[in-house]
């Protein structure tokens, strides 16, 4: 099975820009988080999806949104950028099988430079 | 409000020898514990995780040992071998919370040959 896979892998962008990241989940797997890595703040998570809802939200201002497709890819964006948003999102995806907790297997990341 | 914490941002042991790695949280709601071990320029890869029903999971080389009382998780890798060398991090969810994990920010292993 291939693993889950982000697009694009590196994007400079500068200030007042905005920003589309794109990932696909392993086949099969419904569920699909973001998470934002910073040498200040560590590993964050900003959101996830689940069957084309939003289903969990971290602490990120509205200028972060993401969504969904029917075929469980993800897409998220930024608008607005800030030289602060310079980071690995980092996208991870989930079979969602019911009960109990169900393991994230997690993408190689988008790194964005925000100039 | 650092809800994980991993206390020792790096740690160097000898081929062969015991890393222990350690990690505290303070949200009383976490119920499910993660490990995942990180390369640079890859996504963190999952080791082994513990529930809150047990205080010990053990998967090969690694074991992960939970004090519920104390709000403390360790990581034993035994024997550690160069291969280890990475990052390492611990993660705690809510199983109410589906797969929002809070991560601690890190500890850099370096397994000495």
């Amino acid at each position: 099975k291939a693993g889950v896979t982000q697009t694009p892998r590196y994007l400079i962008k500068t200030r007042g820009q905005q920003v589309t990241l794109s990932c696909s989940p392993i086949s099969g797997h419904r569920s699909v988080s973001w998470y934002q890595q910073t040498p200040g703040q560590g590993l964050q998570f900003l959101f996830e999806y689940f069957s084309e809802t939003q289903r969990n939200k971290g602490n990120f201002p509205g200028r972060f949104s993401g969504r969904q497709f029917s075929n469980s890819r993800s897409e998220m964006n930024v608008s607005t950028l800030e030289l602060g948003d310079s980071a690995l999102y980092l996208c991870a995806s989930s079979p969602q099988v019911a009960g109990g907790y169900n393991e994230q297997f997690f993408g190689p990341g988008t790194r964005l430079t925000v100039l | 409000d650092q809800q994980v914490k991993q206390n020792s941002p790096s740690l160097s042991v000898q081929e062969g020898r015991i890393s222990i790695l350690n990690c505290d949280y303070t949200n009383s709601m976490f119920d499910y514990f993660l490990w995942y071990k990180k390369y640079p320029a890859e996504g963190p890869t999952f080791l082994i995780s513990i529930s809150s029903i047990k205080d010990k999971n053990e998967d090969g080389r690694f074991t992960v040992f939970l004090n519920k009382s104390a709000k403390h998780l360790s990581l034993h890798i035994v024997p550690s071998q160069p291969g280890d060398s990475a990052v390492y991090f611990c993660a705690a969810t809510p199983k109410a919370a589906g797969n929002k994990l809070t991560f601690g920010g890190g500890t850099r292993v370096l397994v000495k040959p």
